[in-house]
């Protein structure tokens, strides 16, 4: 068990609607990355934040967003879904501002049909 | 941009053989080196890591040496048990400049050890 959590396991839903991924990283880690997995591009890094502040992006669609309250659990929107969204998304975290060891959670698994 | 380039897969050995999964870099300044394993329906889980040149990550019988000159980091492992069957990534990460923050991934190489 990494300590990462994410909500939920599965969620499967229709072309075009929205959905709301949800990560609690580890117990006094700061940053949280956000990833996705899919079969035909491997593992994409999306996003990061660090202390409620976004710090670094990558191959983040437009359709989604990301923000990290000040609890430090992050949230991933995914909105106008197509089914090319369809993919594992993990949620990692780590300690501090630098990018170090990352722990992941056990993903999210989303399914649009 | 900076990009990390795994062995292809899969590779299927038999118990007690010689692992080697090799993986290279391209990066600018100076990257920290990650191996990642993911069993079947799980996450991904840091296997090893190296933050400089020359150094060797270690765990669970896996090794890797960061090697600078030849811009590698090239996992080990003496002998392979049915237990190590899974997806492995190799990865790096910059502290500095226009990519600090982003962590690069491997394709991932699935590892198959048969009894």
């Amino acid at each position: 068990d990494s300590g990462v959590t994410q909500t939920p396991k599965h969620l499967i839903t229709a072309t075009g609607q929205r959905v709301t991924l949800r990560c609690s990283p580890r117990s006094g880690d700061l940053s949280v990355y956000w990833y996705q997995q899919s079969l035909d591009q491997g593992l994409q890094f999306l996003i990061q934040y660090y202390n409620g502040e976004e710090r670094a992006k990558g191959n983040i669609l437009e359709r989604f967003s990301a923000q990290q309250f000040p609890d430090l659990h992050s949230e991933l929107n995914l909105s106008s879904l197509e089914l090319g969204d369809s993919a594992l998304y993990f949620c990692a975290s780590s300690s501090g501002r630098e990018v170090n060891e990352q722990y992941f959670g056990p993903g999210t698994r989303l399914t649009v049909t | 941009g900076n990009s990390v380039t795994q062995m292809e897969g899969p590779v299927t050995l038999s118990e007690e053989a010689f692992l080697t999964i090799n993986c290279t870099y391209t990066a600018t300044g100076y990257p920290s080196l990650f191996w990642y394993v993911q069993y079947p329906g799980e996450g991904l889980q840091l296997l090893l890591k190296a933050t400089k040149a020359d150094d060797k990550g270690s765990n669970k019988g896996f090794e890797a040496t960061y090697r600078k000159e030849t811009t590698s980091f090239h996992l080990e492992k003496g002998s392979v048990q049915v237990s190590d069957s899974a997806v492995y990534f190799c990865a790096l990460s910059v502290a500095r400049g226009t990519n600090a923050g982003k962590s690069t991934f491997g394709d991932g190489t699935t590892l198959t050890v048969k009894p």
